[in-house]
């Protein structure tokens, strides 16, 4: 069964500094991975994607990802954090090929606060 | 213009009752979902419909019953609620079938069952 892990419950970083966050999935082909961002009181918004191509996926909001087969990862990360990061993201996975009788899985999220 | 809309934004209510979360999509997609987040922010799919069909329908009480009657639309309805039911409730769209779709989400529910 397809799952996901984010190991890390939550990360405080300053601003400016720089920002990986960590995403491990369990599946047993290349999926779909993606990348969300929910900021407080707010729905989802996605930042990037990966179904094949180049392994590093620019997203929106300076963020970038990289996929690594051989880790079964695909790790957020970005430059320089801004105080306006601060949010919940959430790492997920999706079978590639598929129909939409097969579910997009999400991670368990990671929560980022950022010291001014 | 909104995406994705829910109303309410926030429902408190008592155990018991019977409430309804409605859900309009303006981009045109052909799949919506409903996800139920709960305190611990994990967040799990309920339903998927795509063009007012039941596409994922996952292992939720049958108190919950959602409804598309057309595809910008999509409502939750919720009998007999009970306190574990509290959560913030998510539509979703998506253009596509795929998994692979970008999924466009609401502001949420809040839902408090006292």
């Amino acid at each position: 069964a397809q799952s996901v892990t984010q190991p890390d419950i939550h990360i405080t970083v300053s601003e400016g500094a720089s920002l990986e966050l960590r995403c491990n999935y369990s599946y047993g082909a290349t999926p779909y991975l993606f990348w969300y961002v929910q900021s407080p009181g707010q729905g989802l918004q996605l930042l990037l994607k990966y179904f094949s191509g180049d392994t590093l996926v620019q997203g929106i909001k300076g963020f970038e990802a990289e996929f690594k087969r051989s880790q079964s990862s695909f790790n957020l990360r970005k430059p320089s954090v801004h105080w306006s990061d601060a949010a919940e993201y959430f790492c997920a996975v999706g079978p590639l090929g598929k129909t939409s009788y097969d579910k997009v899985i999400f991670g368990p999220g990671t929560s980022l606060s950022v010291i001014p | 213009d909104t995406a994705v809309s829910q109303t309410p934004k926030y429902l408190v209510t008592q155990m018991g009752n019977d409430k309804s979360i409605k859900c309009e999509q303006n981009l045109g997609h052909d799949t919506m979902y409903w996800y139920k987040q709960d305190s611990k922010k994990f967040l799990k799919i309920m339903f998927s419909y795509n063009n007012k069909e039941l596409i994922i329908n996952e292992t939720v009480p049958n108190r919950f019953s959602p409804k598309s009657p057309d595809k910008a639309h999509l409502n939750l309805h919720i009998n007999s609620l009970e306190l574990g039911d509290s959560a913030v409730y998510f539509c979703a769209s998506s253009q596509g079938l795929t998994p692979g779709d970008e999924q466009f989400f609401g502001p949420g529910t809040r839902l408090t069952v006292l």
